[in-house]
């Protein structure tokens, strides 16, 4: 089955604890993307990558990395998580093309203390 | 700057009748647009998308209406079902932009009532 996973589902940590949410995909896509989702704001774009060690900064990147060291997997990493990063986040991905359909995984609600 | 607008957070409706929800857009360069589905504790789903090039299209019991120089797109979705109750994005993309990265709204809830 086509889909997109992320883990963990959910989170609840302190501020300053490093934490990393894994986002994998088997459809063999190169555009990957992480997404947060707070009530009143809709969907921002984190980070995005375009393929295997090719990452950009999205609208809303401050406080946030991303890796691409495989295809299939995309984690994002919070060195330093603040209570502002509470939040809902969401990983996704296409192909290349910008009208390819794009896959979202489950969310990753995530709260921090 | 808000450039894909969804001004009304939420809307209800009869079962059996229309659902109309409404985007606006600033950016006269955005040339694809899509629509969104999403469910409590789901990621986002794709619904239907229309290209400029297009005004209508139509996708089983939902259509997508294109207004360019409105700056505006609407979705219709007839008849209403229960199971249609969701937030939905409107999104928005265009060439040479960010990788064609989707802009979205901020989402409409929409109710539909049995």
């Amino acid at each position: 089955e086509a889909q997109v996973t992320q883990n963990p589902r959910y989170l609840i940590t302190v501020t300053g604890k490093k934490l990393t949410v894994t986002c994998s995909q088997n459809m063999n896509h190169e555009y990957m993307s992480w997404y947060r989702q707070d009530p009143g704001l809709g969907l921002r774009q984190i980070y995005y990558s375009m393929n295997v060690e090719v990452t950009d900064k999205g609208d809303v990147p401050e406080g946030y990395k991303v890796s691409r060291k495989e295809k299939r997997n995309f984690p994002l990493i919070l060195e330093s998580p603040s209570p502002n990063q509470t939040s809902l986040y969401f990983c996704a991905s296409r192909g290349l093309r910008r009208t390819d359909t794009q896959y979202f995984g489950p969310g990753t609600r995530l709260t921090v203390l | 700057d808000q450039q894909v607008k969804q001004n009304s957070p939420s809307l209800s409706v009869q079962e059996g009748r229309i659902s109309i929800l409404n985007c606006d857009y600033t950016n006269s360069m955005f040339d694809y647009f899509l629509w969104y589905k999403k469910y409590p504790a789901e990621g986002p789903t794709f619904l239907i998308s229309i290209s400029s090039i297009k005004d209508k299209n139509e996708d089983g019991r939902f259509t997508v209406f294109l207004n360019k120089s409105a700056k505006h797109l609407s979705l219709h979705i007839v008849p209403s079902q229960p199971g249609d109750s969701a937030v939905y994005f409107c999104a928005a993309t265009y060439y040479g932009g960010s990788q064609g990265n989707l802009i979205f709204g901020k989402g409409t809830k929409l109710s539909v009532k049995p």
